[in-house]
């Protein structure tokens, strides 16, 4: 069984401060990572995703993230937060091999604060 | 059209009603899901599809029922619904071999 937590489902930050979410999984086989992004009455658009390659992972808008297998974490991080970021974010994870459902945290819901 | 597609965009409904939300993917993949997605409840996968064959059924009510006529189109047909159905509902496609999938902009569902 796979699980993701998000923590804080809400967060907060000054317009170019640094944006931080959390993300930590439990899976029992290697995970396949994702973070996706989901404006007001709109679907999810994909960030960016970890498949076992690079432990630093960079996604569009200037989001990356870091898979630390020992913390089992993969936080969201963008240096410099833009009013254009605020949105839900959710972290998936999935098993992999191809037609596997993701299992989606919570959600954080990321204010911009002017 | 591009990417993946969902009809209707908003759906009301009574709980007698029978009603039908489609979707339909413009990328070649050969894998479809649907999630529900209710407030303050983390994202629900619900139907699994892989070759247009059914490959998961996450425990989901008989009132829900999918249909996979083939690669590019899913459909879930709804029948006596209940309020608590009310929700977002949201598709999504990927190819076989990969994971990243691609999420249409959903059907806002509410039952009356």
């Amino acid at each position: 069984a796979q699980s993701v937590t998000q923590l804080g489902s809400h967060v907060s930050v000054s317009e170019g401060a640094l944006v931080l979410l959390r993300c930590n999984y439990s899976s029992s086989v290697p995970p396949y990572l994702f973070w996706y992004v989901q404006y007001p009455n709109q679907g999810l658009q994909l960030l960016l995703k970890y498949t076992s390659a690079a432990t630093l992972v960079k996604g569009i808008n200037g989001f990356e993230a870091e898979f630390k297998k020992s913390e089992t974490s993969f936080h969201l991080t963008k240096p410099s937060a833009h009013m254009s970021d605020a949105a839900e974010y959710f972290c998936a994870v999935t098993s992999g091999g191809g037609a596997d459902g993701l299992t989606f945290g919570k959600g954080t819901h990321l204010i911009i604060q002017p | 059209e591009t990417g993946v597609t969902q009809t209707p965009r908003h759906l009301v409904m009574g709980m007698t009603n029978k009603k039908s939300l489609k979707c339909e993917q413009h990328l070649g993949h050969n894998a479809m899901y649907w999630y529900k997605q209710s407030a303050k409840k983390p994202l629900e996968l619900m139907f699994v599809y892989s070759l247009e064959e059914r490959v998961e059924n996450n425990s989901v009510p008989s009132r829900f029922s999918p249909e996979c006529p083939n690669s590019s189109h899913l459909f879930l047909h709804l029948h006596t619904l209940q309020p608590e159905d009310s929700a977002l509902y949201l598709c999504a496609s990927s190819q076989r071999g990969h994971d990243e999938q691609f999420f249409g902009p959903g059907t806002r569902l509410t039952v009356l």
